[in-house]
């Protein structure tokens, strides 16, 4: 079965430091891979993908993850931490059968402080 | 990426009732999904919405507990029937667009008493 796990429940991290947030797969050939936000009383926001091509995907909001093949993980990290990006993340795998749904992780709250 | 919109945003229900949410999308899109995410949890797929035939329910949903409506490319109904209190929760509609990405509603919060 396909799965993504997320090892930490929240990571916390001062303003302007470095931030990592992970994520493993469990994934049967070759994984789709997703990261989103959720603020406070909104709904997911689509952060990156990883399909094909480079390990080292960027995407909104200067986040990027590095796809790790070997250790089937996907982290999402950002250089520079603000205050601002307290939320929610969710790793994500696409299910590998035709209906395109999507297989999330169990989440870890990223708490930025200044 | 597509807009995407749900009615209503919140609502406090009574326990036996039942509540329609809707979702409505700026363009056609072929793909449309139902998820629900429970208080403090991770989202979990109630269903496929199928354009012209009857939604795909994931194990664990049944259609007479939560039946779906897609009379459209761009438009569909999640129904949450006979309401108790372990369904309250965020009830999110998401899209296929793209490389395989989603794009999700901004979700629609039910309490129910």
């Amino acid at each position: 079965a396909q799965s993504v796990a997320q090892p930490e429940d929240q990571v916390n991290v001062a303003e302007g430091n470095p931030l990592t947030v992970k994520c493993t797969y469990s994934v049967s050939g070759n994984p789709y891979l997703f990261w989103y936000v959720q603020y406070p009383n909104r709904g997911l926001q689509f952060l990156l993908k990883y399909i094909t091509g480079d390990n080292l995907v960027k995407g909104s909001y200067g986040f990027e993850a590095e796809f790790n093949k070997s250790q089937t993980s996907f982290h999402l990290k950002k250089p520079s931490a603000l205050v601002s990006d307290s939320a929610l993340y969710f790793c994500a795998v696409r299910d590998k059968s035709n209906t395109g749904k999507l297989i999330f992780g169990q989440g870890t709250t990223l708490q930025v402080k200044p | 990426s597509a807009v995407i919109s749900q009615k209503p945003s919140r609502d406090i229900c009574q326990r036996g009732t039942s509540l329609t949410i809707q979702c409505q999308v700026d363009s056609q899109v072929t793909m449309m999904f139902w998820y629900r995410q429970q208080p403090g949890q991770s989202l979990t797929l109630i269903a496929t919405a199928n354009q012209g035939s009857e939604a795909t329910y994931e194990s664990g949903f049944v259609i007479d507990k939560f039946p779906i409506s897609r009379p459209n490319l761009t438009f569909s109904t999640l129904t949450v029937s006979n309401m108790s209190p372990e369904d309250s929760s965020i009830y999110l509609c998401s899209v296929g667009q793209g490389d395989y990405e989603q794009y999700f509603g901004p979700g629609t919060r039910l309490t129910v008493t």
